[in-house]
């Protein structure tokens, strides 16, 4: 299976200021890159994702970017707010089962006011 | 209530208890998924199922048992437990049987095992 690592494995920031979150992943056949949000007492949903013929993605405040050649992905928070404050996993996948269904261990953003 | 609904919400039990988790989709998905969420651990896959037939057992112990009776029900049927077994279980569902699609989650039910 996959080997998924994120860090930091917690990322406290000033409101406004912009938060990176890495995940890097073992398998190189690896061609599918979500990242998801749980909140305090919530449901994880995906906030974005990221194929591998993409190199970056965007979505108003959030951006995920690739490097398949370094086997690393980023999810990239500007202008956070306390809203942002939650638990990020990343989840890197293979086509190819669902054996290779592992998310990394989390990251806890906090954003303070 | 829309997309993936879980009961209970909150489940105490004692190690000798037979109790069951209910998953229910209304999302027309054909993938169903089981997963542990423990304390500082990350998400662990338990079972896949794929239009209804099971998929994925990832070494799961017999104490825990899965069935399926259609594509928007799901069932997890838990008997003999032990305090480690403590934890969020949550449910997802996907729109297709590959592992490329969106997973949907449900609200999880809070297990607590005395």
């Amino acid at each position: 299976g996959e080997n998924v690592e994120q860090h930091p494995s917690t990322l406290s920031v000033q409101e406004g200021d912009s938060a990176v979150i890495k995940c890097t992943y073992s398998d190189s056949a690896s061609n599918y890159f979500p990242w998801y949000k749980q909140e305090l007492g919530k449901r994880p949903q995906l906030i974005i994702d990221i194929r591998s013929n993409v190199g970056e993605k965007k979505d108003q405040r959030i951006a995920v970017t690739l490097n398949k050649t370094a086997k690393h992905f980023s999810l990239h928070i500007t202008e956070t707010q306390p809203e942002d404050s939650a638990v990020y996993f990343c989840a890197p996948r293979v086509n190819s089962g669902y054996s290779t269904l592992t998310f990394g261990k989390g990251t806890m953003l906090l954003v303070s006011p | 209530e829309t997309g993936v609904t879980q009961t209970p919400r909150h489940l105490v039990m004692g190690m000798t208890n037979k109790k069951s988790l209910k998953c229910e989709q209304h999302l027309g998905h054909n993938a169903m998924y089981w997963y542990k969420q423990s304390a500082k651990k990350p998400l662990e896959l338990m079972f896949v199922y794929s239009l209804e037939e099971r998929v994925e057992n990832n070494s799961v112990p017999s104490r825990f048992s899965p069935e399926c009776p259609n594509s928007s029900h799901l069932f997890l049927h838990l008997h003999t437990l032990q305090p480690e077994d403590s934890a969020l279980y949550l449910c997802a569902s996907s729109q297709e049987s590959g592992s490329l699609n969106e997973q949907f989650f449900g609200p999880g039910t809070r297990l607590t095992v005395l």
